[in-house]
C-alpha cells in the first residue's frame, strides 16, 4: 500500500549542531519526494523537494538525500538555529498520482 | 504575489451544521488538493480538483464531504452534517498544471481549523 514512514518522532538538538531527519516509502515508483516545515497555527511550508532521477539537493543549510534502491530520504540540516524548530512533514508521490503522501512528521527542538 | 488563501481560518459549527471552506489558489495555478490534519497527526490527502473536474477523490469520506472548484471563483470543501470526528485543520495547497508524467510542486495556505461542538 502507499506508505511512508518518518522517524524520530521528536529530535532536540543543541544550536550549532546539526538535524537528520529519516523518511521510508513503500512504492519503488515513487518519483516526486518533498519536504515541507510547519510552525505552530501555520500552513506546511515547502523548504526543499528532491525527484528521483537526483541523488542529492542542497540550499544553504538544507539538503536531501535520496536512495531508490533503499527506498528512503533524508533531510539534513546544518548549523541549527532557534528558528529551525518545528514540525517537519517528508512525503512522496504514488504510482504516478498527484497527492501526496505524508510521513507522521518530526517535532525538532533547538536548544540555545 | 499572494499565495494560496483559505477562508475562514477558524470556523465552530455545532452537531448536526453545515461547514463551507474556501480556498483561493496561487495565482496561475489550476489544480487544487485539500488535505486533512487530526490533532498531532500528518496530512491525509483528500481530494484532487481541477476547474469543473474531480481528478481524484480517493482520500474522501463517502458521505457528507464534498469538494468542488467553478469555473469562476473559490474550490469549496463542503461537510454536511458535521460531527466532532470532523473537527481538523483543513489545508488547500495549489500548483500549476502536472507537466507531463511529473508531479508538480504543491503549496499550502495556512488552512481552516474547525471545531465541532
Amino acid at each position: 500500500g502507499e506508505n511512508v514512514e518518518q522517524h524520530p518522532s521528536t529530535l532536540s538538538v543543541q544550536e550549532g549542531d546539526s538535524a537528520v531527519i529519516k523518511c521510508t516509502y513503500s512504492d519503488s515508483a515513487s518519483n516526486y519526494f518533498p519536504w515541507y516545515k510547519q510552525e505552530l497555527g501555520k500552513g506546511p511550508q515547502l523548504i526543499i523537494d528532491i525527484r528521483s532521477n537526483v541523488g542529492e539537493k542542497k540550499d544553504q543549510r538544507i539538503a536531501v538525500t535520496l536512495n531508490k534502491t533503499a527506498k528512503h530520504f533524508s533531510l539534513h540540516i546544518t548549523e541549527t538555529q532557534p528558528e529551525d524548530s518545528a514540525v517537519y512533514f517528508c512525503a512522496a508521490t504514488f504510482q504516478g498520482a498527484q497527492k501526496l503522501v505524508f510521513g507522521q512528521g518530526t517535532r525538532l527542538t533547538i536548544n540555545p | 504575489n499572494a499565495g494560496v488563501m483559505q477562508n475562514p481560518r477558524h470556523l465552530v459549527r455545532r452537531r448536526g451544521q453545515e461547514a463551507r471552506l474556501r480556498c483561493s489558489p496561487m495565482k496561475g495555478h489550476s489544480h487544487v488538493y485539500w488535505y486533512r490534519q487530526l490533532p498531532e497527526e500528518g496530512l491525509k490527502f483528500m481530494v484532487y480538483l481541477q476547474k469543473e473536474n474531480i481528478i481524484d477523490e480517493s482520500g474522501m469520506p463517502k458521505e457528507r464531504f464534498s469538494a468542488e472548484f467553478p469555473k469562476e471563483g473559490p474550490s469549496i470543501l463542503r461537510i454536511q452534517q458535521v460531527v466532532r470526528g470532523d473537527s481538523a485543520a483543513y489545508f488547500c495547497a495549489s500548483s500549476p498544471s502536472p507537466s507531463g508524467a511529473s508531479t508538480d510542486t504543491q503549496y499550502f495556505g495556512p488552512g481552516t481549523r474547525l471545531t465541532v461542538l
